[in-house]
């Protein structure tokens, strides 16, 4: 069984500063790791994806991820936040040899304040 | 290269009335796949179409969702008769093959109210 845990419903952040959106996973095998974003009434779009290769994968409109076997973690994070980022941020996993079926972690509501 | 694209973008119904959404993947993407998120919750599987074939229906909730891929081109989605819990967002997403499965592309969503 695969399983991702978002621990924040929310993150505050104020623009400028650097964000976080926390990630992690439990899966049988390798881990494909995903972060997904929805804007306000838009649908979900591709942020980034770990499949192998180096830890830190960088994404779109300035995004990165950190995979930590060890931790069994890959946050999302950004240097400097926008206004613009404000958006619901979803995690996703699943694994090499398994259906390739994401599963997807509750969500995360990020706010960035100007 | 359009996108994938689902109909209606919000529907509103009662309780035991029928609603189909419709979900168009991306030209040529063999896999289909149909997903919902009830308000705060994950993301949750509902089915996986490859071609016009059910691959994947263990996520399917009960036999008032019917799925359909005549054809192997667009889908639909029924929800016969409709029930409160039945609110959410349904997405679909499309993908190239199967061993690309972990690569879709989501649609915009269908935002279903059950009054």
């Amino acid at each position: 069984a695969q399983s991702v845990a978002q621990p924040e419903d929310q993150v505050n952040v104020a623009e400028g500063n650097p964000l976080t959106v926390k990630c992690t996973y439990s899966v049988s095998g390798n881990p494909y790791l995903f972060w997904y974003v929805q804007y306000p009434n838009r649908g979900l779009q591709f942020l980034l994806k770990y499949i192998t290769g180096d830890n830190l994968v960088k994404g779109s409109y300035g995004f990165e991820a950190e995979f930590n076997k060890s931790q069994t973690s890959f946050h999302l994070k950004k240097p400097s936040a926008l206004v613009s980022d404000s958006a619901l941020y979803f995690c996703a996993v699943t694994w090499a040899g398994g259906s390739y079926i994401p599963t997807f972690g509750r969500g995360t509501s990020l706010i960035v304040h100007p | 290269e359009a996108g994938v694209t689902q109909f209606p973008s919000h529907s509103v119904i009662e309780k035991g009335q029928t609603v189909t959404l419709r979900c168009d993947p991306i030209s040529g993407h063999d896999n289909l796949y149909w997903y919902r998120r009830v308000m705060g919750k994950e993301i949750k599987f509902l089915l996986h179409f490859v071609k016009e074939s059910k691959q994947d229906e263990s996520g399917m909730p009960n036999n008032r969702f019917l799925a359909e891929r005549t054809g192997g081109t667009y889908s639909t989605l029924k929800v016969q008769p409709a029930e409160l819990e039945d609110s959410g967002v349904y997405f679909c997403a499309s993908s190239l093959g199967v061993d690309r499965a972990y690569e879709q592309y989501f649609g915009p969503g269908t935002r279903l109210t059950v009054t």
